[in-house]
């Protein structure tokens, strides 16, 4: 079974410094990973995606991600984070099957990060 | 930019009540969702939902919970009779299915209250 890992609960930095965010998953083939923010009371807005190709993506907000097959992550950058960024973050990873697009996201327990000033 | 809408935004009931949420998909979109957030924890998976039958689900997702597309725009979750660990914000998210863009659409969610 598919499962992700987010070691950090909660995460303080002051604005302007740089940001990254632990994700490590378990999976037997090539998963589908993304990362979601959720502001409080808000839905579930996704940053990037990772499928297939480039290692490294590009998302919303100046935020990146690594796919780093080795290590099983899939970390969250951002080189300067805005008082705006302060969210919960939440790594998924979706099964890699290629033939269907119905499949279950699971989710870690989320970073809460919060900015200072 | 087309999203997902969901309806009621906040639903309170008494226990032992039925409780219907309802989502509106993105127009084009053919898998459709439904997850739970208990105050606190992580998103969970309940069941996902193409072709007008259940694709899949979750051991949460047992004989007290069922699905449906009404129409060719709404997508329901009906709790039976609600108990109080149902109290949870309940999303739902729809995807195209599309390897290309196999990404899910989330609404703002149903804050549900079982008192």
């Amino acid at each position: 079974a598919q499962s992700v890992t987010q070691p950090d609960i909660h995460i303080t930095v002051s604005e302007g410094a740089s940001l990254e965010l632990r994700c490590n998953y378990s999976y037997g083939a090539t998963p589908y990973l993304f990362w979601y923010v959720q502001s409080p009371g808000q839905g579930l807005q996704l940053l990037l995606k990772y499928f297939s190709g480039d290692t490294l993506v590009q998302g919303i907000k100046g935020f990146e991600a690594e796919f780093k097959r080795s290590q099983s992550s899939f970390n969250l950058r951002k080189p300067s984070v805005h008082w705006s960024d302060a969210a919960e973050y939440f790594c998924a990873v979706g099964a890699g099957r290629l033939s269907f697009g119905n499949e279950k996201l699971t989710f870690g327990t989320g970073t809460r990060l919060t900015i200072i000033p | 930019e087309p999203e997902v809408t969901q309806t009621p935004s906040h639903q309170v009931t008494q226990m032992g009540q039925e409780v219907i949420l309802r989502c509106v998909p993105i127009s084009n979109h053919l898998y459709f969702y439904w997850y739970r957030q208990i105050l606190g924890q992580k998103v969970e998976f309940l069941v996902s939902f193409y072709n007008n039958e259940i694709s899949e689900k979750s051991e949460i997702f047992d004989d007290q919970f069922s699905v449906e597309r009404p129409d060719g725009s709404n997508f329901t979750l009906k709790i039976r009779s609600t108990k109080l660990e149902d109290s949870a914000m309940y999303f739902c998210a729809s995807s195209t299915g599309l390897v290309t863009s196999n990404e899910q659409f989330f609404g703002p969610g149903t804050r549900l209250t079982v008192l």
